[in-house]
C-alpha cells in the first residue's frame, strides 16, 4: 500500500497566521491527492482535490500544491474556525490511504 | 442538500455480525459510487470499501477483505456494510461517504464497539 506521511503531527498558530502542512507519499501518486478538514466529533470535510483544486464553498485562503510525492496545504490568514485536524489522502491506488492527520491548535 | 445518515452501530461481541446502513438524500444516489471510511478512537481515517453506482464493482482494503461486505439498494437510496467476525481492532466510527477516490460528502458516522 502507498503510505502517506504528514508533518508536523501537530501545530500551534494564532488567528491571522499562515500555516503549511506537508504530506509525502511513499511512491509517486501524480496529483491524486485530496485534503480534508475534521473537527472533533464531526465528519471530515473535503477541502482540496487533485492536489490543488478547491472544493466548492471552501474559502480561498486554503491552497493546495504539489505533485509526485510531495504536497502541501497552506492556510493563509487563519480564522478561528480553521482550528481542526487536517488529513491528506491518496487516490492514485485503489487501496486508498490517508495520512495520520495534523492537528492545528490555537496558540 | 446532500445528506447521508448512518445507522446500525452499537456494541457487538467479537465473532458476531452487524449490518450498517447509510440513508442518502439530496442527490441522485443511483448515479454515484459510495464508500465506507472508519476512524478508530483517537486515530486517523482508514478507508474500508467502495462500490460503484450499479453495485457490481466493489473493492476493499486488503486488511478487511472477507470480513466486510459492501452493498447498496438503489431503489431505497441506501448503502450497506455487513461486518462479520469483528475483532476489537474494528472498534471505530464508521462513516459513509459519497464517491470513491474522492469523498466529497460524509455522514456524521455511527460508532461500532467490539467488546466481550
Amino acid at each position: 500500500d502507498i503510505q502517506m506521511t504528514q508533518s508536523p503531527s501537530s501545530l500551534s498558530a494564532s488567528v491571522g497566521d499562515r500555516v503549511t502542512i506537508t504530506c509525502r507519499a511513499s511512491e509517486t501518486i501524480n496529483n491524486f491527492l485530496n485534503w480534508y478538514q475534521q473537527k472533533p466529533g464531526k465528519a471530515p470535510k473535503l477541502l482540496i482535490y487533485s492536489a490543488s483544486n478547491l472544493q466548492t464553498g471552501v474559502p480561498s485562503r486554503f491552497r493546495g500544491s504539489g505533485s509526485g510525492t510531495d504536497f502541501t496545504l497552506t492556510i493563509s490568514n487563519l480564522q478561528p474556525e480553521d482550528f481542526a485536524t487536517y488529513s491528506c489522502q491518496q487516490s492514485y491506488s485503489t487501496q486508498y490511504t490517508f495520512g495520520q492527520g495534523t492537528r492545528l491548535e490555537m496558540k | 442538500e446532500v445528506q447521508l445518515l448512518e445507522s446500525g452501530g452499537g456494541l457487538i461481541r467479537p465473532g458476531g455480525s452487524l449490518r450498517l446502513s447509510c440513508a442518502a438524500s439530496g442527490f441522485s444516489f443511483r448515479s454515484h459510487a459510495m464508500s465506507w471510511v472508519r476512524q478508530a478512537p483517537g486515530r486517523g481515517l482508514e478507508w474500508v470499501s467502495s462500490i460503484n453506482s450499479e453495485g457490481d464493482n466493489k473493492n476493499y482494503a486488503d486488511s478487511m477483505r472477507g470480513r466486510f461486505i459492501i452493498s447498496r439498494d438503489n431503489s431505497k437510496d441506501t448503502l450497506f456494510l455487513q461486518v462479520s467476525s469483528p475483532g476489537v481492532e474494528d472498534t471505530a466510527v464508521y462513516f459513509c461517504a459519497k464517491g470513491h477516490g474522492r469523498f466529497d460528502y460524509w455522514g456524521p458516522g455511527t460508532l461500532v464497539t467490539v467488546s466481550s
